[in-house]
């Protein structure tokens, strides 16, 4: 079956960096779009951006250009994403999803139908 | 951006009860409508696509309906186990989620 596995909680200090990652497994991991979401707290969800793991094709969000970097390694099945300079406002849930083609249109739309258990991302001193 | 606006907030109801949930896309999304439900302390899950397809395995009680820009999800027959927070989310555009709603027991 289909899994996202991903990496554990970081705690980390303002202006730092942190990388997390998402092992996915159950399915051929290069043929979907890998896109990223967060949760700030009791908030809701805000799409941060979406990497294609056969070609290393990305997209993002205006707001997250600059602030995370998103990469694959295919030989492991992994997708990670670095957040940079980080901020209180960085403090939140971060998700992996699998992207799940919809050509209702006949062009690409994609939804979300797996995600990873979440990474707790704290930024403190 | 495509803006989406989500009623209500929140949510109280009785078991066996009817809820409606609304999402107002700022323009026509085409049916690129999905929509979530997130438990306490879990990563939201799949109930609906395509404004009105149910995901596998998503019980029948709830449905989706809409087009354009006004869509909604409808719990029948309310249970115990649909207390959860409820999100909506454009796809036809990248992506945008709703504000979200928290459904609760009365």
């Amino acid at each position: 079956q289909v899994k996202l596995l991903q990496s554990g909680a970081a705690l980390v200090k303002p202006g730092a960096s942190v990388k997390m990652s998402c092992k996915a497994s159950g399915y051929t991991f290069t043929d979907y779009w890998v896109s990223w979401v967060k949760q700030s707290h009791g908030k809701s969800l805000e799409w941060i951006g979406e990497i294609y793991p056969n070609s290393g094709a990305t997209n993002f969000n205006e707001k997250f250009k600059g602030k995370a970097t998103l990469t694959v390694d295919k030989s492991t099945s992994t997708a990670y994403m670095e957040l940079s300079r980080l901020t209180s406002e960085d403090s939140a849930i971060y998700y992996c999803t699998r992207g799940q083609p919809d050509y209702y249109d006949g062009y690409y739309h994609a939804y979300f139908d797996y995600w990873g258990q979440g990474v707790m991302v704290t930024v403190s001193s | 951006d495509i803006q989406m606006t989500q009623s209500p907030a929140s949510l109280s109801a009785s078991l066996g009860e009817t809820v409606t949930i609304e999402c107002r896309a700022s323009e026509d999304i085409y049916n690129g409508l999905a929509w979530y439900q997130q438990k306490p302390g879990k990563s939201p899950q799949l109930l609906i696509y395509n404004a009105n397809s149910l995901h596998t395995g998503v019980p029948s009680r709830f449905s989706g309906s809409g087009s354009g820009t006004q869509y909604s999800l409808k719990i029948n027959s309310l249970q115990s186990e649909d207390v959860a927070s409820y999100f909506c989310q454009q796809y036809y555009n990248y992506r945008t989620f709703g504000g979200g709603t928290k459904l609760e027991l009365k």
